[in-house]
């Protein structure tokens, strides 16, 4: 069964320096990934998506992931957080059964961005 | 496009009372879904819908919770009687793309049952 590991409920940074929110996956099929960001009050915000192309996938907003098949990761990056950064970001996997875009989603990852 | 509508934003109401949430799925998809969110337990998904089927309602915590797909492009989720612990965001979202399972979220409704 599919399934979506995000390493710390947590992550704050400095503004200006890197991010890296950590996604691990379980996948009985090639899996489909996806990352989401939600700022508050609102819903969720498709942010990038592997789909079996490039395994560097860009995002909106300068962040971008990398599908590691050998490692089952698809941890997100962004060079340089801003303070509009700070969100809610959410790791998710394509069920893979029936093609009925069913999704499973990690716990996510609460990102704070300080000056 | 609108995107995924939801109304209302916002709900409070007593305990024991009746709440319908509603949403308008993106026009042409084929998929909706129905999510919970709260604090405790994250994002949780109650029940999905293919070709207004109901596909999957394992997610449905009692049978306090119905939720039905009358056409393409409304969809309902009813909680009857409610309770305090039903208090929560509830997001409709939609999708179309049967081999790459993205979904679009509808703002959510905040439901506050006292």
């Amino acid at each position: 069964a599919q399934s979506v590991t995000q390493l710390g409920s947590h992550v704050s940074v400095s503004e200006g320096a890197l991010v890296l929110l950590r996604c691990n996956y379980s996948s009985s099929v090639p899996p489909y990934l996806f990352w989401y960001v939600q700022y508050p009050n609102q819903g969720l915000q498709l942010l990038l998506k592997y789909t079996s192309a490039a395994t560097l996938v860009k995002g909106i907003n300068g962040f971008e992931a990398e599908f590691k098949k050998s490692e089952t990761s698809f941890h997100l990056t962004k060079p340089s957080a801003h303070m509009s950064d700070a969100a809610e970001y959410f790791c998710a996997v394509s069920d893979g059964t029936g093609g009925y875009n069913k999704l499973i989603f990690g716990a996510g990852t609460r990102l704070a961005v300080h000056p | 496009d609108a995107g995924v509508i939801q109304s209302p934003r916002h709900e409070v109401t007593e305990m024991g009372q009746e709440v319908t949430l509603r949403c308008k799925p993106i026009s042409g998809h084929n998929s909706l879904f129905w999510y919970r969110q709260t604090m405790m337990r994250g994002l949780e998904l109650l029940i999905y819908f293919n070709n207004n089927v109901p596909i999957d309602d394992s997610g449905m915590p009692e049978d306090r919770f119905s939720a039905k797909m009358p056409n393409a492009s409304f969809s309902t989720l009813k909680i009857q009687p409610s309770e305090p612990r039903d208090s929560a965001v509830y997001f409709c979202a939609s999708s179309s793309n049967w081999s790459e399972g993205w979904q679009y979220f509808g703002p959510g409704t905040r439901l506050t049952v006292t």
